[in-house]
């Protein structure tokens, strides 16, 4: 059974560092990975996916990294700024379900 | 385009009454998805549509739920004699086959 962990469970950062979030997961036969925003009391917000052939994704100060031997991704993030607080969401999907398994979140605050 | 939209927005219902959610999902995206979002367990997947047909229901968590989707459109998740424990965020996620899923709003249920 797919297992997927986010280390850290909360960051608090000030404005202007980077940063990356961590998340790990214990099936490596993995069709492609996700990563979600999630504002509070609102739906996830799909950030980069990553197809179980590539490396690394980039979207602006975003930047998706894959390394599925040793079920690992990375999210890093650039000079971020107070708008860039949400829970950060990675979900694994295995294929042959189509489901996505989340993780638990990482809550990231970027203080002013 | 429009996203994926989810009726109604928040739901409180007294327990043992029937709810009914409806998932609107991206013009054209043939795979449809039902999550839970709680306090305790995070994110889990309940049940996906192929088309009209539902190839993994593995999610249900008892026989009172319940979901369909006609013209390779619409989805209803119906959950009959509501329990306390059914209360959650219910989201709907959709795609173009097994690809990037994309998440509406949520409805919040409540059971009181």
């Amino acid at each position: 059974k797919q297992e997927v962990t986010q280390i850290p469970a909360a960051l608090s950062v000030p404005e202007g560092e980077n940063l990356v979030l961590n998340c790990s997961f214990t099936d490596s036969a993995i069709y492609n990975l996700q990563w979600f925003r999630q504002d509070p009391g609102k739906g996830l917000t799909s950030l980069l996916l990553i197809q179980s052939s590539q490396r690394e994704q980039t979207s602006g100060r975003l930047n998706a990294s894959l390394d599925k031997s040793s079920g690992r991704s990375t999210l890093y993030i650039a000079a971020s700024q107070p708008g860039d607080s949400a829970t950060y969401l990675c979900a694994v999907n295995g294929g042959s379900n189509y489901k996505l398994t989340f993780g638990k979140g990482t809550l990231l605050t970027v203080n002013p | 385009g429009a996203g994926v939209s989810q009726s109604p927005s928040n739901k409180v219902t007294e327990k043992g009454k029937d709810v009914e959610l409806r998932c609107d999902p991206i013009s054209g995206h043939t795979a449809l998805y039902w999550y839970r979002q709680s306090l305790g367990q995070g994110l889990e997947f309940l049940i996906y549509f192929q088309g009209n047909s539902a190839p993994d229901k593995s999610g249900l968590p008892s026989d009172r739920f319940s979901a369909e989707r006609t013209g390779g459109s619409v989805s209803t998740l119906t959950i009959q004699r509501t329990q306390q424990e059914d209360s959650a965020v219910y989201l709907c996620a959709s795609s173009l086959f097994i690809n990037e899923q994309y998440f509406g709003p949520g409805t919040r249920l409540t059971v009181t």
